[in-house]
């Protein structure tokens, strides 16, 4: 498979559950994101992992919580979520220089959309 | 803070019409621009990017975009739309720092 995949495309937990949601980039790059896309909104950033380090975490509760075992994968492990949560979830990946710069764009998965009751 | 600003939310037009979405932004340093889209149902592609040189730089499907940067604006254009340009558009900027800020994007819907 190319480009950046997702899984599950669709997830509906309630309040008191744990999932998890995965990324996979097949392109060889050594950047990876996490976005949040609500109806009405601007994407919301929530982290940046260069280099499997994770260098951003943009005030997300701690309900939320990534995991970047290699330069290809990406989790974010959700529990414990609130309604207002639902939405669109991306990732993304992209190629950065040694000090965490780039230029560079970032490529899109198809994302997970997520819904709890 | 850094910002995107586009200034439609939604846009409807009719088949052959011009199209012209607004995009500013509020950063004074280095910017690469980009403009994305999100066709229903499917996940967000690039269309342009603006890194350096030519400020008029065209994309997929006959779109383009200028920037000017005496105004902080890289506007999204396209001289005759067909109905399968209907989709959601988001222009974003990256001040090279890694992190890309998104606009609020603007809904395209395109009449046959």
């Amino acid at each position: 498979e190319t480009g950046v995949t997702q899984t599950p495309r669709h997830l509906v937990m309630g309040m008191t559950n744990k999932k998890s949601l995965k990324c996979e980039q097949h392109l060889g790059h050594n950047a990876m994101y996490w976005y949040k896309q609500s109806a009405k909104k601007p994407l919301e950033l929530m982290f940046v992992y260069n280099f499997k380090e994770q260098t951003e975490n943009n005030s997300v509760p701690s309900r939320f919580s990534p995991e970047c075992p290699n330069s290809s994968h990406l989790f974010l492990h959700l529990h414990t979520l609130q309604p207002e949560d639902s939405a669109l979830y991306l990732c993304a990946s992209s190629q950065v220089g040694l000090a965490g710069t780039s230029p560079y764009e970032q490529y899109f998965g198809p994302g997970t959309r997520l819904t709890v009751t | 803070a850094q910002s995107v600003s586009q200034h439609n939310h939604h846009v409807i037009l009719s088949e052959a019409a011009s199209l012209e979405l607004g995009c500013n932004y509020s950063y004074g340093g280095t910017v690469n621009l980009f403009w994305y889209v999100q066709y229903p149902g499917q996940h967000l592609q690039l269309l342009l990017k603006y890194f350096s040189g030519d400020p008029l730089v065209k994309g997929i499907k006959g779109f383009e975009a200028e920037f000017i940067k005496s105004k902080f604006s890289f506007n999204l254009r396209k001289p005759s739309v067909q109905w399968s340009d209907t989709a959601e558009y988001f222009c974003a900027v990256n001040n090279q720092g890694g992190k890309l800020i998104f606009g609020q994007g603007t809904e395209l819907s395109v009449k046959p």
